[in-house]
């Protein structure tokens, strides 16, 4: 099976852009989460998906969203980015129908904001 | 608040086993604890899962105490290919929170 494809790898916006990050778990899994990960926070929840409805969402403003759509494939979009945003973001996947249990992370896309 | 604290860096020897703490708070008797591996450039990869007492794998075992306020990831006979960064992972259920530690560089030596 195909593990987790995160789409684009690397992406370079500016400050008061938005972006759309896109995740396609792996086949069958349903459940999608997205992290956050950077140097100083370390690695943060955002929001988990199942059956196209967020389950869990952690905290985060509300310039961070996202979407699963019927093929289980995910995105996530960040709306006027600020400088801080800069980060790799990390989609995971679950079989187990939830982020609570062992997950399947893709390579991330590392987002940095100018 | 549920916080999530490991030792930010640990050394060993190849051949050794390791023992990586992971101090939570408030965690309730069926909320599970994860441990994950991150090499860099890589996502994080799943070593093991447990919510009491002791679990082991083909390649790591995870202890919990009966007072469930930590845990502790144990990697037999580590190799250099183990140096990496291992995050627990601890999902909070009634809260619906997930909350990662802080991770813990394992540098391991010839």
């Amino acid at each position: 099976k195909a593990g987790v494809t995160q789409t684009p790898r690397y992406l370079i916006k500016t400050r008061g852009q938005q972006v759309t990050l896109s995740c396609s778990p792996i086949s069958g899994h349903r459940s999608v989460s997205w992290y956050q990960q950077t140097p100083g926070q370390g690695l943060q929840f955002l929001f988990e998906y199942f059956s196209e409805t967020q389950r869990n969402k952690g905290n985060f403003p509300g310039r961070f969203s996202g979407r699963q759509f019927s093929n289980s494939r995910s995105e996530m979009n960040v709306s006027t980015l600020e400088l801080g945003d800069s980060a790799l973001y990390l989609c995971a996947s679950s079989a187990s129908g939830t982020a609570f249990y062992e997950q399947y992370f893709g390579p991330g896309t590392r987002l940095t904001v100018t | 608040l549920a916080k999530t604290t490991q030792p930010i860096s640990m050394d060993s020897y190849e051949g050794q086993e390791v023992n990586i703490t992971c101090s939570h708070n408030n965690i309730a008797t069926n909320d599970y604890i994860t441990w994950y591996q991150q090499f860099p450039s890589q996502g994080p990869r799943f070593i093991i899962q447990g919510y009491k007492t002791k679990v082991t794998n083909e390649v790591a075992s995870l202890f919990i105490p009966a007072d469930r306020k930590s845990s502790t990831l144990s990697l037999p006979r580590v190799s250099l290919s183990d140096t990496a960064v291992y995050y627990c992972l601890v999902g909070y259920s009634s809260a619906s929170k997930i909350i990662f530690g802080s991770g813990t560089r394992l540098s391991i030596r010839p």
